[in-house]
């Protein structure tokens, strides 16, 4: 019973490099989201997908960038890492709205920073 | 434009003692209404949700809101806080467009005192 797993929890970065943060889920859930959350911040949207193949962008997608080529995975590319993507990288899934609505599963996050 | 705001950044009570963390939301229908909590260094967990019907929600650990519509308003109760509820808490709106995002507020970080 997995739910959302993401892959790196900790990670340190260079200005410039690229890295993709990795998340999975198992709960067959058609949406899944990346979020980032600053100090002190609440959660921005960066990225969002409905379902294999289909993509959008959210508050705050500069920098990045997402693909989903299954319903399970859902990874997040940062190309030219910048000490402003410094941040918490949540992924989250839900089956979708419903008529009765569906809550939004989290993984445990992603810690990056950029040096 | 869909928002939610948190007025309270902190907020200190006395263990035992009653909490009242406040959120109000802007959206043009009813909308789906979420609080979170985050304990330090922690991934977000569900406290409870507000999709319709009964507008006194329970959760767990504990923790109710009130959805009251004339106010856009879902404030988060507790009777008696635990020094283990100390954390960051945040109250979310679901958007019901195709999309269905989460939009979060800021967060207001409890702090129990012994």
């Amino acid at each position: 019973n997995a739910g959302v797993t993401q892959t790196p929890k900790f990670r340190i970065l260079k200005i410039g490099q690229s890295m993709t943060l990795q998340c999975t889920q198992d709960m067959n859930h058609n949406y899944m989201y990346w979020y980032r959350q600053d100090p002190g911040m609440g959660l921005k949207l960066i990225y969002y997908s409905v379902g294999a193949g289909i993509t959008d962008k959210g508050e705050v997608p500069n920098g990045y960038n997402v693909s989903r080529s299954t319903t399970e995975d859902f990874p997040l590319r940062l190309e030219l890492a910048a000490p402003s993507q410094t941040s918490v990288y949540f992924c989250a899934s839900t089956q979708g709205r419903g008529l009765s609505g569906n809550t939004i599963y989290f993984g445990e996050g992603s810690w990056l920073t950029v040096v | 434009a869909q928002s939610v705001t948190q007025p309270d950044i902190h907020i200190t009570v006395s263990e035992g003692a009653s909490l009242e963390l406040r959120c109000n939301y802007s959206y043009g229908a009813t909308p789906y209404l979420f609080w979170y909590v985050q304990s330090p260094g922690q991934g977000l967990q569900l406290l409870l949700k507000y999709f319709s019907g009964d507008t006194l929600v329970q959760g767990i650990k504990g923790f109710e809101a009130e959805f009251k519509r004339s106010q856009s308003s879902f404030n988060l109760r507790k009777p008696s806080v635990h020094w283990s509820d100390a954390a960051e808490y945040f109250c979310a709106v679901g958007t019901m467009d195709s999309s269905y995002k989460l939009i979060f507020g800021s967060g207001t970080r409890l702090l129990v005192r012994p």
